[in-house]
């Protein structure tokens, strides 16, 4: 069973769109929520993060919302750059065990 | 800043091997990581150790072995390579395991095993 799901799993969009993806978890001890960027060859490296306590948290033009009673959160990417496209992975923690659980990922790829 | 570095790059092996990754960290992390990734999957935990000599299970430990023998390296051994196995191994490191932890990785050892 999957703990934390995202979508879509890929997704292309034109340069200077905004690009959405979607994250959905179950367990309701799940408090800390990172996205991780990886761009091919490489490690995936840290984004942006959002507390529980917290709704929306932006650095740039990368902002993540929280919903805590639907359980989802999402990253949202304005002025999409050919230079975002890379996956892009949601995790779920448990601050009480540690436990860090990923997503699948989503593929972006971004058009000039 | 600092740097893992994951050695080999790339490792081809034969079924039934015995393989090992090596990472290297010089961020003075504590704590350390051995994660799977599988294509279009996300990453599985296999190992993790919060301190030298500590070793974790995560979800996926069988058919491995870790070691951390000093605070800044972390081995990962596969104990019996499976055919046609293909994957990469992700070391990652964290200052601790608390709220806000932040993972740092390599670049990855990627597996394939004829």
């Amino acid at each position: 069973q999957q703990q934390v799901r995202q979508s879509p799993q890929s997704l292309t969009v034109w340069e200077g769109g905004t690009t959405v993806l979607t994250c959905s978890y179950e367990d309701s001890t799940f408090n800390y929520f990172p996205w991780y960027q990886q761009f091919p060859g490489e490690g995936p490296a840290l984004l942006i993060s959002i507390l529980s306590v917290s709704d929306k948290k932006e650095d740039g033009r990368f902002t993540t919302f929280f919903n805590k009673r639907e359980k989802k959160l999402s990253l949202h990417i304005i002025d999409s750059q050919p230079g975002d496209s890379a996956t892009y992975f949601c995790a779920a923690k448990n601050t009480n065990t540690g436990k860090l659980t990923f997503g699948d990922g989503t593929v972006l790829t971004v058009k000039p | 800043g600092g740097i893992i570095t994951q050695t080999p790059k790339f490792l081809i092996g034969q079924e039934g091997q015995k393989l090992t990754l090596k990472c290297q960290q010089n961020f003075n992390h504590d704590t350390m990581y051995w994660y799977r990734q599988d294509s279009g999957k996300g990453l599985r935990l296999i190992y993790y150790s919060i301190t030298e000599n500590d070793l974790q299970k995560g979800d996926l430990s069988e058919g491995y072995d870790a070691s951390r023998e000093k605070k800044s390296s972390f081995s990962l051994t596969v104990t019996s390579a499976q055919k046609n196995e293909m994957a990469v191994f992700l070391c990652a490191s964290s200052a601790d395991r608390g709220s806000n932890e932040r993972l740092f990785f390599g670049h990855g050892t990627k597996l394939s095993v004829l």
